[in-house]
């Protein structure tokens, strides 16, 4: 399958940890890239790799990734951090795919 | 700094055509594999296309296989992207995206801000 698939939502209290997860076959060859997106904006590349952040990108956030399983963390979320959420890989035929998208909720 | 602005986005009729273009500056483009992303209203990011960066490959989301056509002028620095055939369905912001193949995998780091398509009748 070249699907990826997450959790539509999930809700986090200000200061606690969440994990958004994302599966598919294609990530048992592929590492996964993490996308947050703000209502009205471009989305913005959290997350590269296996657990790689881009510069500006605050150290709460983490990667990890184990079979067909990529994970983005986020530790101590703050309200800034309420946002939708994507993963995205490559597949064998040279496409790419995005996940089906979390709404994370900070309480 | 690296800048990617997308238009030609509008308002056009089902089963005809339009040309998207992203200016891109601030990188040497001809480097890069770029690629387009669309977003329907209140939906999630799609994968559209993406073509290498010396423009001899190019690969299509199955939606838009034989209807759009991604394209880039490495010396005008400039990605695009021909649909035609257009339905309803293709409604949506799309964007470009620079990416970056790594031995960490590859992502895309900077996207413009989109431009909306509406195909309405």
């Amino acid at each position: 399958s070249s699907e990826l698939t997450q959790d539509p939502a999930v809700s986090v209290a200000l200061g606690q940890t969440v994990r958004i997860t994302c599966q598919g076959d294609t990530l048992r060859r592929y590492y996964a890239s993490w996308y947050q997106q703000k209502p009205g904006q471009a989305p913005v590349f959290v997350i590269y790799g296996e657990n790689n952040r881009p510069s500006g990108i605050p150290d709460r956030f983490s990667g990890s990734s184990s079979g067909n399983t990529a994970s983005l963390t986020i530790t101590g979320a703050q309200a800034e951090d309420e946002a939708d959420y994507y993963c995205n890989s490559r597949i064998t035929s040279g496409q790419h795919v995005f996940g089906t998208g979390t709404r994370v909720t900070v309480l | 700094q690296v800048q990617l602005v997308e238009s030609g986005g509008g308002v056009v009729q089902p089963g005809r055509s339009l040309r998207l273009s992203c200016a891109a500056s601030g990188f040497l483009f001809s480097n890069y594999p770029m690629h387009w992303v669309r977003q329907a209203p209140g939906k999630g990011l799609e994968w559209v296309a993406v073509i290498a960066h010396d423009a001899n490959r190019e690969y299509y989301a199955d939606s838009v296989k034989g209807r759009f056509t991604i394209a880039r002028d490495n010396f005008e620095n400039t990605l695009y992207l021909e649909m035609k055939s257009l339905r309803v369905e293709d409604t949506a912001v799309y964007y470009c995206g620079r990416e970056i193949f790594s031995t960490s995998g590859s992502y895309y780091d900077y996207w413009g801000q989109g431009t909306l398509v509406t195909v309405s009748s």
